[in-house]
């Protein structure tokens, strides 16, 4: 089955610094690449996904680039803001399934 | 929308108990599983639905049940719980798994704790 690997598991920066959160996937069926928000307490939130056609997506502050070759995609968040920090997961799927990664815990620093 | 509701937010069982997490959406969503969560291993899929009537087992299923008598309601049954079932329950829907509308909108979690 797919197997989805995410790093780093945490991650610091100052406020308005970039960040940048890696994942790689085994299953080179895998088409479609969400990332998730999750605040302390809460389900996690859908935050930009990316389909294997598309190689970057954008949406104001955040980014996410898909390599397909290298089976690795990329979560990009500039100028980080307080309200950033949270748990991120990144996952693939072929068929609706999701395998997500084990998490990176992101801490803004004011 | 009120979207994915689970009832009830904790939960403590003793070994051996048995109880039901209760999930309802009221998107109209065709798709939904249930996922758990534990510290450094992400999500993990235990049970999905296609459809009313259609379950599977998803990565972690041992020890759990479903069924989907309706469109709305997705309930997880612990037959006979165990310390190792300590953890975050989330119940996910999705429009459809058939169409690429592949978005999953997640509740926001039971916290079971097993003794």
């Amino acid at each position: 089955g797919e197997n989805v690997e995410q790093h780093p598991s945490t991650l610091s920066v100052q406020e308005g610094d970039s960040a940048v959160i890696k994942c790689t996937y085994s299953d080179s069926a895998s088409n479609y690449f969400p990332w998730y928000k999750q605040e302390l307490g809460k389900g996690p939130q859908l935050i930009i996904d990316i389909r294997s056609n598309v190689g970057e997506k954008k949406d104001q502050r955040i980014a996410v680039t898909l390599n397909k070759t290298a089976k690795h995609f990329s979560l990009h968040i500039t100028e980080t803001q307080p309200e950033d920090s949270a748990v991120y997961f990144c996952a693939a799927s072929k068929g609706g399934q999701l395998t997500f990664g084990s998490g990176t815990q992101l801490t803004v620093l004011p | 929308n009120a979207g994915v509701t689970q009832t009830p937010k904790f939960q403590v069982l003793k070994t051996g108990q048995s109880m039901t997490l209760q999930c309802a959406q009221d998107m109209n969503h065709e798709y939904m599983s249930w996922y758990r969560q534990d510290p450094g291993m992400g999500l993990r899929l235990i049970h999905y639905s296609v459809g009313a009537g259609i379950t599977d087992q998803g990565e972690v299923p041992n020890g759990y049940n479903v069924s989907r008598s309706t469109t709305e309601d997705f309930p997880l049954r612990l037959l006979s719980a165990a310390p190792s079932q300590t953890s975050v329950y989330f119940c996910a829907s999705s429009y459809s798994y058939r169409v690429g509308s592949y978005e999953q909108y997640f509740g926001p979690g039971t916290r079971l704790t097993v003794t």
